[in-house]
């Protein structure tokens, strides 16, 4: 199975400054055939299901806010919000879907300094 | 509006059985490949199972492989979960998720959008 590993586990940051969240895999989630990185990112709030944010590794979905990218291959991938906001608080997960069983990071946890 | 509505989680003792259903509107339900994917309270989330758009195919997670049954009725817009021989760490929210692709007959594994989820608790 491909382990995806998250840091760090929980991170605070103030108001419109900048949030990292990193994801690591086990090994590469880049098909050579297309040239696309197999790896999405989700917000999860408290009390709700998760939110597809990014997918491709760096293809933001619709209606989410141009703060939020994503970038990396192979096996290192990062989350980046450019400038946080209140109601980014939530934890933040990585998914990789190049083979299954498809499998997600631990989660990181985003507050509020 | 998409919607996936998650039932049938309650709580069962160990060794027990129970079927989980997801009603699905809002978009043409056999278009789509199917997942269940779960989340142990206050923990991270799984990958569970995921059933094609004909029900043709389906893949399994090795935790619940040979335990667990997913099926659709695409006549009804809904998914399935049948689950047996459950065990105290199948505790978890069950969340049905629809894959993104459309109409292919493939699927791409990652998951948009999410049910609210349904409860199960194994517990004596």
């Amino acid at each position: 199975d491909i382990v995806m590993t998250q840091s760090p586990d929980s991170l605070a940051v103030s108001l419109g400054e900048r949030a990292t969240i990193n994801c690591k895999s086990s090994q590469s989630v880049l098909y050579s055939s297309n040239n696309k990185n197999y790896l999405a990112w989700y917000q999860q709030k408290p009390g709700q299901p998760p939110k597809l944010l990014i997918s491709w590794a760096s293809t933001r979905e619709s209606g989410v806010p141009a703060r939020f990218s994503g970038s990396g291959s192979g096996t290192d991938f990062t989350l980046t919000i450019s400038s946080l906001q209140a109601e980014d608080v939530a934890v933040y997960s990585c998914q990789q879907y190049y083979t299954t069983p498809y499998t997600f990071g631990q989660g990181t946890k985003l507050e509020i300094k | 509006e998409v919607q996936l509505v998650e039932s049938g989680g309650v709580i069962v003792h160990p060794g027990g059985s129970l079927r989980l259903s997801c009603a699905a509107s809002g978009f043409t339900f056999d278009d789509y490949a199917m997942h269940w994917v779960r989340q142990p309270p206050g923990k991270g989330l799984e990958w569970v199972s995921l059933i094609s758009w004909d029900g043709g195919t389906t893949y399994y997670s090795d935790s619940v492989r040979g335990r667990f049954t997913v099926s659709r009725d695409n006549s009804k817009n809904s998914l399935f979960l049948q689950m047996n021989s459950l065990r105290a760490e199948d505790t978890a929210l069950y969340y049905c998720a629809r894959d993104p692709l459309r109409g292919t007959g493939s699927w791409t594994g990652y998951f948009d959008p999410w049910g609210q989820g349904t409860l199960v608790t194994v517990s004596s």
